[in-house]
């Protein structure tokens, strides 16, 4: 049972345009979720991150919405850059001793030129 | 600072033989992670150590599937007696510790079963 699901594998999007990514969970317990950006041939890059406690954390072009009565949290990217073409990973940690993070299948953003 | 390294970045081996994956981590970065993505699939927790702590190894998919942290640094992943359903990028990460979230990864390494 998928406790993390990212529904749609991919997004298309013009560059300079704003991309949204979707992420929803299962689990209410967890409280800190993250966004990894990975590369082909690369490990997964820590990108941004929300705790349970707030609703929207931003970073730059990067800004992460948390709505935790619908279980949803989103990635905007604003604006799209073709750099910014890659897999897209939602990420969930609970309060659990060990943090381990339970992730998403991704999502392949294309930022088109 | 030099970040997450493993090796080798790939290995082909056959059904039935031995593997052992090894993971650098972060110089102070105490806990230390596996996973592993199959083609198409999310990451998969596998194990993790904290300091020295008994790892938990509530990941492991099977008794063939081992690892050690020596030291409270190196890590290395045992495979024993591959089967080609173990396929798959196994990642390793490390993390500053507790009261930490954010894991840093290294590139990988590619395991392919023949």
């Amino acid at each position: 049972d998928q406790q993390v699901k990212q529904n749609s594998p991919s997004l298309s999007v013009q560059e300079g345009r704003i991309s949204i990514l979707n992420c929803d969970y299962t689990n209410s317990m967890f409280d800190y979720f993250l966004w990894y950006k990975k590369y082909p041939a690369e490990g997964p890059t820590f990108l941004i991150s929300i705790s349970s406690i707030k609703d929207k954390n931003e970073d730059g072009r990067f800004t992460v919405f948390l709505n935790k009565s619908a279980k949803h949290l989103s990635l905007h990217i604003v604006p799209s850059q073709p750099g910014d073409s890659a897999v897209y990973f939602c990420a969930a940690s609970g309060t659990g001793a060990n943090s381990k993070l339970t992730f998403g299948k991704g999502i392949t953003l294309s930022v088109r030129p | 600072g030099a970040g997450v390294s493993q090796s080798p970045s790939n290995k082909v081996t056959e059904k039935g033989k031995d593997v052992e994956l090894r993971c650098d981590p972060i110089s102070g970065h105490t806990a230390l992670y596996w996973y592993r993505q199959s083609l198409g699939q999310g990451l998969e927790f596998l194990i993790y150590f904290q300091g020295n702590s008994a790892p938990d190894k509530s990941g492991l998919p099977s008794d063939r599937f081992s690892a050690e942290r020596t030291g409270g640094s190196v890590s290395t992943l045992t495979i024993q007696r591959t089967q080609q359903e173990d396929s798959a990028v196994y990642l390793c990460a490390s993390m500053m510790g507790r009261g930490s979230y954010e894991q840093y990864f290294g590139p990988g390494t590619r395991l392919t079963v023949t």
